[in-house]
C-alpha cells in the first residue's frame, strides 16, 4: 500500500535552514513526489516535483531557498535562509495506479 | 497566468446534495487532467477525485465512490463535482487543482467551503 509519512512538526530559527522529510512506504523507493506549501488561512501552493534521484522541477516563482533531495524511500525539502513567511504546513504528494496520496503534513515553525 | 476559481460551496443538511464548479483560465484546459482535493477543519489534504483530459477516465477515493461524480466541460473550461448523500465527514474546504504531465497538482484554486450540518 502506497503511504507517505511525515513528522508532524519541525522548527528552526529565522535565517537558519530546515529540512522536512517525507518517507515513502516500503517498495516504493523509485517514486517521485511533489511538495506543496500551505501558509496559514491560505490554499496550498505547489513548490516542486522531486524524483527518486533527487532531481527537482520547481513551480512558478518558487525562490532558490527551496530545494529538494532524495535518498532511498526518503524525500527531503530543504528551506535555506528561513524567513517568517516560510512558517506554514508542508505536504508531500505522490501517485500510482489511479490514486493520489498525500502525507499528513509537517508544520514548520520559525523561531 | 493560470487561474482556478471554485464556487458552489455552502451549508447543506446530511443526505443533501451540492454541485461544485471550478472555472479555469490561463492554460489549455482540455490538455490536462484535473482534480478535487479537500481539507477537513484542522486536518490535512485528502485527494477526492480526478478526471482525464477528455473525461473518459475518472478515479475516486473510496470514501466518496458512489456518492460523488467528477465531470468537466472543456468548451467552458470548467470542472465540476456533484456531491450527493452528503455526510458530516464531507465537511471541508474543496480545492480544484490542475495536474502537470504527471498526477501531481501544479496549480491550486483558493477553495470553496462545504459544511454538512443539520
Amino acid at each position: 500500500q502506497l503511504v507517505l509519512t511525515q513528522s508532524p512538526s519541525v522548527s528552526a530559527s529565522l535565517g537558519a535552514s530546515v529540512t522536512v522529510t517525507c518517507t515513502l512506504s516500503s517498495g516504493h523507493s523509485n517514486y517521485a513526489i511533489a511538495w506543496h506549501q500551505q501558509q496559514p488561512e491560505k490554499g496550498p501552493r505547489h513548490l516542486m516535483k522531486l524524483n527518486s534521484a533527487g532531481g527537482h522541477i520547481k513551480g512558478a516563482g518558487i525562490p532558490d531557498r527551496f530545494s529538494g533531495s532524495s535518498s532511498g524511500t526518503e524525500r527531503y525539502l530543504t528551506i535555506s535562509s528561513l524567513q517568517s513567511e516560510d512558517e506554514a504546513d508542508y505536504y508531500c504528494q505522490t501517485w500510482d495506479s489511479g490514486i493520489v496520496v498525500f502525507g499528513g503534513g509537517t508544520k514548520v515553525t520559525v523561531l | 497566468e493560470v487561474q482556478l476559481v471554485e464556487s458552489g460551496g455552502g451549508v447543506v443538511q446530511p443526505g443533501g446534495s451540492l454541485r461544485l464548479s471550478c472555472g479555469a483560465s490561463g492554460f489549455m484546459f482540455s490538455n490536462f487532467w484535473m482534480s478535487w482535493v479537500r481539507q477537513a477543519p484542522g486536518r490535512g489534504l485528502e485527494w477526492v477525485a480526478h478526471i482525464k483530459e477528455d473525461g473518459s477516465e475518472k478515479y475516486y477515493v473510496d470514501s466518496v465512490k458512489g456518492r460523488f461524480t467528477i465531470s468537466r466541460e472543456n468548451a467552458k473550461n470548467s470542472l465540476y463535482l456533484q456531491m450527493n448523500s452528503l455526510r458530516a465527514e464531507d465537511t471541508a474546504v474543496y480545492y480544484c487543482t490542475k495536474y502537470s504531465s504527471n498526477w501531481y497538482s501544479d496549480y491550486w484554486g483558493p477553495g470553496t467551503q462545504v459544511i454538512v450540518s443539520s
